[in-house]
């Protein structure tokens, strides 16, 4: 099955400043790769994804980047802001299931 | 709003006990996943349900369970409950649980074993 890793586990960034989170998976027949945030007691919630068809997609001040032969994809933040703050989920589908990364605690200070 | 429900919000218990959680996939959509979040933790995949039949199963104990019913709706059992079972428990809907669907996610119940 697949297996995604996540890096780094927490990140401090001050606001106006980018923030980069990293995850790799196992799987090379993996095709999609979404990214969830998950504020404080809240449901993760679906802020960007990207097929392998792409190298890239951008929605306003956030990127994800995939790059299949390395097995890797990020997800950019620039200027951050405090209601960014946040545990930040990357994804893999693995058989019929989607397998989560361990998750990213971004803190934004103002 | 996801459009996935999930009830109840809150369940405390006692330690040996059992108890069931529900949920109801968004409108239209036929597969549900189960989820398990213990405290600072990621998202433990349990398994998955497709109209009705199990589609996959990930590190579900042997003291859970879990069926979808005609209507759809899906209820994860939980029995001989352990301190460690103790967490926020998600279900996520897609429409048809096949690679590269989005996945919805209700607002979870949070289990507190005593």
């Amino acid at each position: 099955g697949e297996n995604v890793e996540q890096h780094p586990s927490t990140l401090s960034v001050q606001e106006g400043d980018s923030a980069v989170i990293k995850c790799t998976y196992s799987d090379s027949a993996s095709n999609y790769f979404p990214w969830y945030k998950q504020e404080l007691g809240k449901r993760p919630q679906l802020i960007i994804d990207i097929r392998s068809n792409v190298g890239e997609k951008k929605d306003q001040r956030i990127a994800v980047t995939l790059n299949k032969t390395a097995k890797h994809f990020s997800l950019h933040i620039t200027e951050t802001q405090p209601e960014d703050s946040a545990v930040y989920f990357c994804a893999a589908p693995s058989n019929n299931d989607m397998r989560f990364g361990a998750g990213t605690r971004l803190t934004v200070k103002p | 709003d996801s459009g996935v429900t999930q009830t109840p919000k809150h369940l405390i218990t006692a330690t040996g006990q059992r108890v069931t959680l529900r949920c109801s996939p968004r409108s239209g959509d036929l597969s549900v996943y189960w989820y398990q979040q213990s405290l600072d933790q990621g998202l433990q995949f349990l398994i998955q349900y497709y109209n009705g039949e199990e589609r996959a199963k990930g590190n579900i104990l042997e003291r859970f369970s879990a069926q979808q019913f005609p209507d759809l709706h899906s209820e994860l059992n939980l029995s001989s409950l352990e301190l460690g079972d103790s967490a926020l428990y998600f279900c996520a809907s897609s429409a048809s649980g096949g690679l590269g669907e989005k996945l919805f996610f209700g607002s979870g119940t949070q289990l507190s074993v005593l």
